[in-house]
């Protein structure tokens, strides 16, 4: 079994729609979570990032932890086709990073 | 200042030929990771240089992978006798330490193939 679990997708939503993506996890080590969002051929890039279970928001994006489950949430509100890219899960504890294989979404106009 | 930054983009190379990624880090960061990314796999974690600590080589697939760090900054990642199956997007991230808190950013990557 993966430290962690994240469906690779491809999704493909309209434009406007709310985007669920998610990630399980195997290790309760782990504390820090985060998200990346990746554009073809760049680097990730962070996108969120929390420590405590519960929603973190930052305009139409949401976090969601839950410690208890192992699940973690990002909710994508009013999405855009500028937030197509592929998102990647990550989770953390001091060095020990370990990410998720990432969900390609689009958003079509 | 600028982010990390990665050298070549792109690099092409034959079966047994050695290869040289560079990256150079965000200034001021003391910690440096190598990541190996492949089609539809999660980000593979290589290598990390924490400053003058030796590094944790853990993630290295093999004795054909070896990276060095020269004066805490760049680093440089080598392949020795290339195979097909290290073609893959080779990621350089780095922070401004280790521990929970401290969040990495990635440079662009070089797309290696081997040909």
């Amino acid at each position: 079994q993966k430290e962690v679990e994240q469906d690779p997708g491809p999704l493909s939503v309209p434009e406007g729609a709310i985007v669920s993506l998610n990630c399980t996890y195997s290790n309760s080590a782990f504390q820090y979570f985060m998200w990346y969002r990746q554009y073809s051929r760049k680097g990730p890039e962070l996108l969120m990032y929390t420590y405590s279970s519960g929603n973190k928001e930052d305009g139409r994006f949401t976090a969601q932890v839950d410690k208890s489950s192992k699940y973690i949430s990002l909710f994508i509100r009013d999405s855009q086709p500028s937030d197509s890219a592929t998102y990647l899960c990550a989770i953390k504890f001091n060095n020990d990073m370990r990410f998720g294989a990432g969900t390609r979404l689009t958003v079509k106009p | 200042g600028a982010g990390v930054s990665q050298s070549p983009s792109n690099k092409v190379t034959e079966k047994g030929k050695d290869v040289e990624l560079r990256c150079d880090p965000i200034s001021g960061h003391t910690a440096l990771y190598w990541y190996r990314q492949s089609l539809g796999q999660g980000l593979e974690f290589l290598i990390y240089f924490q400053g003058n600590s030796a590094p944790d080589k853990s993630g290295l697939p093999s004795d054909r992978f070896s990276a060095e760090r020269t004066g805490g900054s760049v680093s440089t990642l080598t392949i020795q006798r290339t195979q097909q199956e290290d073609s893959a997007v080779y990621l350089c991230a780095s922070s401004l330490g280790t521990g929970d808190g401290n969040i990495q950013y990635f440079g662009a990557g070089t797309r290696l193939s081997v040909l």
